[in-house]
């Protein structure tokens, strides 16, 4: 089956840019995951759908970050405007239900300048 | 908050030799996870235990959950090359509505010498 696929793969942008990330996940996966990967680090949750619904984005800095599931598929990850701390990879899973093993993508290496 | 810790956060280990990562939870965790992840890549699922005291086995793998649910180990007998990679334990803690949150430790790195 296909895995969960995310573009861009690299961006690279100027702080108080802004920028939007895409992830589509495995077909029939309900709930779906951002990540925020800094080096060195474990993934941070940063947001969790349950299909088109919130259930946790208590790590999301709501004052810059952003993220829609509509339809309950394909999501976005927008951050406006970027700070140099936000260079990380930002990583978008899937799994079947919650509590259940989660499928990541490749990821997006963000290099804010 | 909710933390989980891991040691060590590196280890260099030659071929052949055993390596363990260690994972430990200030609360009971309702089940952990481990992941790989490879150098340049992205976490990959391992395993999910969910029992007071379960053992699974993977191979050359062999992964335990605490009597107490709050830590958790992964040992690996006789290290090879293909085991490169930064090792991850995830766990979701028990009660409240953590809608099976997961909390990452920060893993360790394993480096095998040939």
């Amino acid at each position: 089956e296909a895995g969960v696929a995310q573009s861009p793969r690299y961006k690279i942008i100027e702080k108080r840019q802004s920028v939007a990330f895409w992830c589509n996940p495995i077909s029939g996966h309900a709930t779906l995951y951002w990540y925020q990967q800094i080096l060195g680090q474990g993934p941070k949750l940063l947001i969790q759908f349950q299909n088109n619904g919130v259930v946790d984005d208590s790590q999301l800095p709501k004052d810059r970050f952003s993220a829609e599931r509509l339809k309950g598929v394909d999501s976005t990850l927008k951050i406006q405007p970027a700070k140099l701390e936000d260079s990380a990879v930002y990583l978008c899973a899937s799994s079947f239900g919650t509590a259940s093993e989660q499928y990541f993508g490749p990821g997006t290496r963000l290099t804010v300048t | 908050g909710q933390q989980v810790m891991q040691i060590p956060q590196y280890q260099h280990v030659q071929e052949g030799e055993d390596f363990t990562t260690y994972c430990n939870s200030s609360t009971t965790l309702s089940n952990i996870q481990w992941y790989k992840q490879r150098p340049g890549g992205h976490p990959v699922f391992l395993i999910q235990l969910v029992k007071s005291g379960e053992v699974k086995k993977q191979k050359r793998l062999t992964f335990q959950f605490g009597e107490a649910k709050k830590n958790s180990s992964l040992h690996i007998t006789a290290t090879q090359t293909t085991d490169v990679g930064t090792y991850f334990c995830a766990g979701i803690h028990a009660g409240g509505t953590s809608y099976g949150k997961l909390t990452f430790g920060q893993g360790t790195i394993l480096t095998v010498h040939p």
